[in-house]
């Protein structure tokens, strides 16, 4: 089944505690990127990848990082995780920038 | 900046009736735009796109209209069925701009059986 997991689902962390979360998709997608979704704002784009070691910063980067070392994963790095960063998350891949997108079931984070 | 907006945040319609939700843009280097529809605990799911070489897009009971001088684009859904409540977003993207997507607040769609 075409799909792309998250893990964890739900994570509560502490200030400053570093944390992973992980991405992976079966589909063979070149384009893979990560959002945040937060109430009335909507999705922001914090990073996406146009292919295996390509990366770039989307709306929202700051705070995050990321690495695709792999075609079919891609994690986000909390380096210091902070409270403002308490959100759900989705990561999403496409074949294409203008492909359909498959996105994840997300990951709450809160950070206390 | 809110590059992509939704300003209904909420709509609620009858069940067999046309529903209509609005997206505006302001960058015009967009050139395809999208519609995802999210329940509740799940991820969005991909529902229909067009690209602005096009001024409309059917799939189905779903159309998507673009209005590039209005800079405005839209989703009907005719007929409405009770499981199309959910959350609709609407996305734009260039490849002009960076292969970033932007991605609307959001609307509510409640369809009343």
């Amino acid at each position: 089944e075409a799909q792309v997991t998250q893990n964890p689902r739900y994570l509560i962390t502490v200030t400053g505690k570093k944390l992973t979360v992980t991405c992976s998709q079966n589909m063979n997608h070149e384009y893979m990127s990560w959002y945040r979704q937060d109430p009335g704002l909507g999705l922001r784009q914090i990073y996406y990848s146009m292919n295996v070691e390509v990366t770039d910063k989307g709306d929202v980067p700051e705070g995050y990082k990321v690495s695709r070392k792999e075609k079919r994963n891609f994690p986000l790095i909390l380096e210091s995780p902070s409270p403002n960063q308490t959100s759900l998350y989705f990561c999403a891949s496409s074949l294409s920038i203008t492909g359909v997108a498959f996105f994840g079931q997300g990951t709450r984070l809160t950070v206390v | 900046d809110q590059q992509v907006k939704q300003n209904s945040p909420s709509l609620s319609v009858q069940e067999g009736r046309i529903s209509i939700l609005n997206c505006d843009y302001t960058n015009s280097m967009f050139d395809y735009f999208l519609w995802y529809k999210k329940y509740p605990a799940e991820g969005p799911t991909f529902l229909i796109s067009i690209s602005s070489i096009k001024d409309k897009n059917e799939d189905g009971r779903f159309t998507v209209f673009l209005n590039k001088s209005a800079k405005h684009l839209s989703l009907h859904i005719v007929p409405s069925q009770p499981g199309d409540s959910a959350v609709y977003f609407c996305a734009a993207t260039s490849s002009g701009i960076g292969n970033q997507f932007y991605f609307g607040t959001g609307t509510s769609l409640t369809v009343i059986p």
